[in-house]
């Protein structure tokens, strides 16, 4: 199985922070990637797709960039709604792996 | 508008079964893998079954693997999940997502393994 390391766990952060996100996969997996974002209550909302596709209707500050086995998710300028729970998904080959999650959260 | 609604969660005891289900709505549904994902308490999110467009392929993850069975109705725009000898770690928030790159998610049915 592929496993995805995210990190950090936690971070705290400001309001107009950038913040950077990584996930690193243990073997090769081309730009198979996605990033979710999760608030308390609700289901994972799907923000960026193969590494770096902004999916419609996501803010222009998020971005995604990686291939292979290191990928970034970065928030250019955080916002009050961005406080959340973030995940890596590696769709590259079964079974699907997660990341362990970020959560960010306000300073 | 793409519209995911899962049903058929609640409290049971370990070693009985639940038949998850999963209506779609808002896109064609045949043309579509469709996964199930699920969250425990507290915790992330793990990647559970998905099946392709017209069933004919199925891939789990190996906590579940003869335990569970993921199928679907293209005619009915429905996706299931039957969760058979289910133990206390089966536990969790169980949501179905569309596309084989997971790119929509319902808002998730509770299932609570517990005597």
């Amino acid at each position: 199985d592929i496993q995805m390391t995210q990190s950090p766990s936690s971070l705290s952060a400001s309001v107009g922070d950038r913040v950077t996100i990584t996930c690193r996969a243990s073997q090769g997996i081309r730009n198979d990637l996605g990033w979710y974002q999760q608030k308390p209550g609700q289901a994972p909302k799907r923000l960026i797709y193969v590494a770096s596709i902004l999916q419609s209707g996501v803010p222009s500050r998020f971005s995604g960039s990686g291939s292979g086995t290191e990928f970034t998710l970065t928030i250019s300028s955080l916002q009050p709604e961005d406080f959340a729970t973030y995940y890596c998904l590696q769709h590259n080959s079964h079974p699907y792996t997660f990341g362990q999650g970020t959560k960010l959260e306000i300073k | 508008e793409v519209q995911l609604v899962e049903s058929g969660g609640g409290l049971v005891q370990p070693g009985g079964s639940l038949r998850l289900s999963c209506a779609a709505s808002g896109f064609t549904f045949s043309s579509f893998w469709m996964s199930w994902v699920r969250q425990a308490p507290g915790k992330g999110l793990e990647w559970v079954a998905n099946i392709n467009e017209d069933g004919s392929e199925t891939n789990y993850v190996d906590s579940v693997k003869g335990r569970f069975t993921i199928s679907r109705d293209n005619a009915k725009n429905s996706l299931y999940l039957q969760t058979n000898s289910l133990r206390a770690e089966d536990t969790a928030v169980y949501y179905c997502a569309s596309g084989g790159w997971l790119d929509f998610w319902g808002q998730g049915t509770l299932v609570t393994v517990s005597s």
